[in-house]
């Protein structure tokens, strides 16, 4: 398999439960990222990591915590979500986080319902 | 603050049509990348086309062109002879020298057969 594989497709869950965001990348690459996509907004950029740290937070609320094993798998712990974080999650991966111009891979994502 | 916005919500052509999407972008800098993105129903994006702003030439791949206006900060997608497959979300994108891109909220285009 190649390329950018998320899963699940689809989540539906509770305010109070938790659950996991995975995301694969077969492409040997070295940084990784988090989007939230949201209807007519912005993708909005919620985690970088390059080569299994992290280097960008971008003051998302601590019911959001991401985890990088290794430079091929990104997780993204769910835990004690709202409603308003209901949105598709998308994963995506590049060389490197410092080339410029650097094409951006991304996954299919996950459809993340609260309910 | 660096913003892109598109301007067109959504779209709609006949197959065969060329259509036009606009994106401006606002930046202090002078070099930079901006790009098109595309999300099909599948929701995978796809880059489809990318501009270094130091280049004057405009890119081109295949059915897809840009019209960059680096002083009018003007970036906008032709897709000539649409097909039934370029039926999807468009995004333009900016990369600043952080290389942190920068998404508008996406134009939806719908191709008709």
């Amino acid at each position: 398999e190649t390329g950018v594989t998320q899963t699940p497709r689809h989540l539906v869950m509770g305010m109070t439960n938790k659950k996991s965001l995975k995301c694969e990348q077969h492409l040997g690459h070295n940084a990784m990222y988090w989007y939230k996509q949201s209807a007519k907004k912005p993708l909005e950029l919620m985690f970088v990591y390059s080569l299994e740290e992290r280097v960008e937070n971008n003051s998302v609320p601590s019911r959001f915590s991401p985890e990088c094993p290794n430079s091929s798998h990104l997780f993204l712990h769910l835990h004690t979500l709202q409603p308003e974080d209901s949105a598709l999650y998308l994963c995506a991966s590049s060389q490197d986080t410092s080339g410029f111009g650097t094409e951006a891979f991304f996954g299919q994502g996950t459809r993340l319902t609260v309910v | 603050a660096q913003t892109v916005t598109q301007s067109q919500p959504e779209m709609s052509v006949q197959e065969a049509e060329t259509v036009t999407l606009s994106c401006t972008y606002d930046t202090s800098e002078s070099n930079y990348y901006l790009f098109w993105y595309k999300q099909p129903p599948s929701r995978q994006m796809i880059l489809v086309i990318r501009q270094e702003a130091y280049k004057q030439q405009n890119a081109t791949e295949n059915r897809f062109s840009v019209n960059f206006q680096k002083a009018a900060k003007s970036f906008s997608l032709k897709i000539s002879d649409s097909q039934l497959g370029d039926t999807a979300m468009y995004f333009c994108a900016f990369m600043d020298s952080n290389y942190q891109l920068i998404w508008g909220a996406g134009t939806k285009l719908i191709i008709k057969p």
